[in-house]
């Protein structure tokens, strides 16, 4: 069963602009992450948010959380060429299990 | 680093064929998964296992089967493949803790014909 769904499903951007994705998700959760994927191989972990936390940072990317809305964003900002990757939110609640959303897939033009 | 192996980038099978998906990893993860991709669809989950021997089922199990005989392996069997399986394999570790943190392998595309 797929929790999360991102939003959009597709992003163009040009280089040096910032990007923001979308995720929302339908019951409790204990943590919502976010995964990088380059075409073709498997997913990277970028960065994990807590229940009780509200926003967090990792060098150019930012995360915030909204349990009320159940939702979360990503911004990355001043996107680079290899920023182009699929992006995927995950989200957490017991026994180790993730649930995947389905990506967006960003593209950045140089 | 944590490392999460695949045995095979590229696989073709043959409907029919018992096929076997390899993941070792090298950090003493207690969890490993495997997932499937597919377009449109995002990363379903097949089976996930806490412990050696230990295995519980996913989201869509049916047509798979898994082992788990040494803590850093976990296999995927499909035990009699179909063209409805092809599909990238996606093999996954986790630590046991309160991260969930998932480190991924490199993904085995699988072509049945």
């Amino acid at each position: 069963s797929q929790q999360g769904e991102e939003d959009p499903q597709a992003l163009s951007i040009q280089e040096g602009e910032n990007a923001t994705m979308n995720c929302s998700y339908k019951t409790s959760i204990n943590n919502l992450q976010w995964y990088r994927q380059n075409s073709g191989r498997g997913l990277v972990h970028l960065i994990l948010i807590r229940s009780n936390e509200r926003e967090k940072h990792s060098g150019r990317l930012r995360v915030t959380l909204d349990t009320s809305k159940k939702s979360s964003s990503l911004l990355i900002t001043a996107s680079r060429a290899a920023d182009t990757a699929s992006y995927f939110c995950a989200t957490g609640k017991g026994a180790q299990k993730l649930v995947f959303g389905q990506g967006t897939r960003l593209t950045i033009n140089p | 680093d944590v490392k999460v192996t695949q045995s095979s980038r590229y696989l073709v099978k043959r409907t029919g064929e018992k096929v076997f998906l390899e993941c070792v990893q090298d950090m003493d993860h207690e969890n490993m998964f495997w997932y499937r991709q597919d377009p449109g669809l995002g990363l379903r989950l097949i089976y996930f296992s806490y412990d050696v021997k230990m295995k519980e089922k996913g989201d869509i199990p049916e047509g798979y089967s898994v082992s788990r005989e040494k803590k850093e392996r976990f296999s995927l069997i499909l035990e009699s493949a179909s063209t409805n399986q092809t599909s990238m394999y996606l093999c996954a570790s986790s630590i046991t803790g309160n991260s969930y943190e998932q480190y991924f392998g490199p993904g085995t595309r699988l072509t049945v014909t």
